[in-house]
């Protein structure tokens, strides 16, 4: 399962909490990135980061915090002003500048009631 | 940004019959084009990429085309097998993907026995 970690992998809150999903590696990989699933859709791009301490909003920031202190590691935090939390959510990396592969973490399902 | 369309959104063959994915993008900029493979539950996993200086790629039974004109990628898996049955995801990216991947919104790929 090669490398990249995510937890937990089914996560419940209540409305109106914030809630921290992790993200680990250890390919030695540059880059990683945030992406959201719902059913029938296709992958979203929440934020990405190419480089230890400095990270970039994609599609669908708003309502999502990240921090990327460690190369190996990138939390999202879903905050409570996310209007629609519940879905499928998916970490990848990728060696930046490389091969441009982006292997995915195994995901963890947020409920939100 | 870029906007990626997928057909069909379901696509059902017979077992050792040939199956064709279809993708459009927007961005002219997309130099970068991989297909996901994801089986229900699980994480995506890359079956097949191609750049944009290169018109077609095949491995083995999987071969993807590029039309940069036209900007239209096909995902082509011929002698189709029960293992094949999946979501298939295509997605386009300038930058090589360093900057995130656009996501179509999927193909569910069913093999009749």
């Amino acid at each position: 399962d090669g490398g990249i970690t995510q937890s937990p992998k089914y996560l419940f809150r209540k409305e109106g909490q914030n809630v921290t999903l992790s993200c680990e590696q250890n390919l030695n990989h540059d880059a990683m990135y945030w992406y959201r699933q719902d059913p029938g859709q296709g992958l979203r791009l929440i934020y990405y980061s190419q480089i230890v301490n400095d990270f970039q909003k994609g599609d669908i920031a708003e309502g999502y915090s990240v921090s990327r202190e460690k190369k190996e590691s990138f939390p999202l935090t879903v905050t409570s002003a996310q209007k629609n939390p519940t879905a499928f959510y998916l970490c990848a990396s990728s060696i930046d500048g490389g091969p441009y592969e982006q292997y995915f973490g195994p995901g963890t399902r947020l409920t939100v009631t | 940004g870029e906007n990626v369309e997928q057909h069909p959104s379901t696509l059902s063959v017979q077992e050792g019959d040939s199956a064709v994915i279809k993708c459009t993008y927007s961005d002219s900029a997309s130099n970068y084009f991989p297909w996901y493979k994801q089986e229900l539950g699980k994480r995506p996993q890359l079956i097949i990429d191609i750049r944009s200086n290169v018109g077609e790629k095949k491995d083995q039974r999987i071969a993807v085309t590029l039309n940069k004109t036209a900007k239209h990628f096909s995902l082509h898996i011929t002698e189709t097998q029960p293992e094949d049955s999946a979501v298939y995801f295509c997605a386009a990216s300038a930058g090589g993907g360093a900057d995130g991947l656009t996501f179509g919104k999927g193909t569910h790929l069913i093999i009749q026995p």
